[in-house]
């Protein structure tokens, strides 16, 4: 089993819409928690961090539920500049090391 | 103020061959970590340095090795290059080691191996 699992997508969905991406990860100790975005052939960039009481960030909503170790992203409002990969990111209990998932493609479509 | 850099942007070697890639952190950043990621994966845990020391090891082989410098720059080495180490090797730059620093990736140099 990965240690953190999301579905590849992608997700085509048109401009304006909601759309939720939803991962899961492995290690009940993981205290760290981030969603990035990636463009194709780009680095990924912090997009938010996750926190256990949910944190909003205009259209983007991360919640963290760590009974079922379970992440996810809410996107309000889809813009076609949302088109990119989200990658679901744990941080390990040393504070040392990022464990991607292998991410979500999102094409928003006129 | 320069983000984080790496060089070179793009490298094409031939298997067996070995490659150096460059990283410099944020200005006032002390940890460097470096990550591989092949086409269509999330990128993978290779190294973290801080404070010249290495704090962590990802599951790679021993052909892979990597140091910080004192201005905190750093290398990544890869020996006797295998088809399957063509990648996007990325770098990112943190203030220090821990929970409670971001991480601040540069844009990657794209490595094929022929």
């Amino acid at each position: 089993r990965k240690e953190v699992e999301q579905d590849p997508g992608p997700f085509n969905v048109p401009e304006g819409a909601t759309v939720a991406f939803n991962c899961t990860y492995s290690n009940s100790a993981s205290q760290s928690f981030f969603w990035y975005r990636q463009d194709c052939r780009k680095e990924p960039k912090l997009l938010m961090s996750v926190y256990s009481s949910g944190n909003e960030d205009g259209r983007f909503t991360a919640q963290l539920n760590r009974a079922s170790q379970y992440i996810s992203l809410l996107i309000r409002d889809s813009k076609l500049s949302d088109s990119a990969t989200y990658l679901c990111v744990v941080k390990n209990n040393a504070g040392n090391m990022l464990t991607f998932g292998g991410g979500t493609r999102l094409m928003v479509k006129p | 103020d320069a983000g984080v850099t790496q060089s070179p942007t793009h490298l094409i070697k031939t298997r067996g061959q070995h490659v150096t890639l460059r990283c410099s952190p944020i200005s006032g950043h002390k940890s460097v970590s470096w990550y591989q990621q092949v086409l269509g994966q999330g990128p993978q845990f290779i190294f973290q340095y801080y404070e010249k020391e290495e704090r962590g090891r990802g599951n790679f082989p021993d052909r892979f090795s990597a140091r910080q410098f004192p201005n905190y720059s750093s290398e990544l080495n890869v020996n006797a290059l295998l088809l399957g180490d063509s990648a996007l090797y990325l770098c990112a730059s943190s203030l220090a080691a821990g929970h409670d620093y971001g991480y601040t990736f540069g844009s990657g140099t794209r490595l094929t191996v022929v």
